[in-house]
């Protein structure tokens, strides 16, 4: 069965790095979303990207945070300067069109220090 | 925007027993729901969806059953065994959106 990768699994970094989270969606799929997860919370919606464009972010997703789709397989997430609070699980998930479920992958467990 | 909400947050059963898990939204113009398990330590998985057009879909021992008028909508676990374990988010989407809201969880604990 078709399965989103991400990588790396487990990152560690000091506060005020830029890290950068990759992705490798379902390979038809159209629709590529990053969501977080802290720590027994919620998961809570960072951006979707459809059309190589972002079409829709929420609050958390401010200039610090920017998606990529570099090389048409690849999407990536890029934190600028991370801050203790960005400590998650973050989520890559892709779907092969509206009003279809996600496939997410498992997760990179960020962690600042 | 779009409120989900989720009960219980926590709900332990004996194996064999059913399981029910209720999400209720705000917003009229949703009109696709999916219900994601999430094992420890991974992504979470879509099990069943519903949208809006129906009022229940089944799929073996899971269920969903979709009330458009009330805005409510619930998980059916029937026969539940101990691999059901896992936290359980219900989430809704409208046209108008292009995302998933997820509700906030539901811990699901099937006693051997």
């Amino acid at each position: 069965e078709p399965e989103v990768t991400q990588t790396p699994s487990h990152q560690v970094t000091q506060m005020g790095q830029e890290v950068i989270l990759r992705c490798v969606p379902i390979s038809n799929h159209l629709y590529f979303y990053w969501y977080r997860q802290i720590l027994g919370q919620k998961v809570e919606f960072l951006v979707s990207f459809y059309n190589n464009e972002i079409s829709e972010k929420s609050e958390i997703f401010d200039d610090q945070f920017s998606v990529e789709r570099p090389d048409g397989s690849n999407f990536t997430l890029k934190i600028r300067s991370t801050k203790l609070e960005d400590s998650a699980m973050y989520f890559c998930a892709s779907s092969p069109g509206q009003f279809y479920g996600y496939t997410f992958g498992s997760g990179t467990r960020l962690t600042v220090v | 925007g779009e409120n989900v909400e989720q009960h219980p947050s926590t709900l332990s059963v004996q194996e064999g027993d059913s399981a029910v898990i209720k999400c209720t939204y705000s917003d009229s113009a949703s009109n696709y729901f999916p219900w994601y398990k999430q094992e420890l330590g991974k992504g979470p998985q879509l099990i069943i969806d519903i949208r809006s057009n129906v009022g229940e879909k089944k799929d073996q021992r899971i269920a969903v059953t979709l009330n458009k008028t009330a805005k409510h909508f619930s998980l059916h676990i029937t026969e539940t065994q101990p691999e059901d374990s896992a936290v359980y988010f219900c989430a809704a989407l409208k046209t108008s959106y292009d995302k998933v809201i997820f509700g906030p969880g539901t811990s699901l604990s099937v006693i051997p």
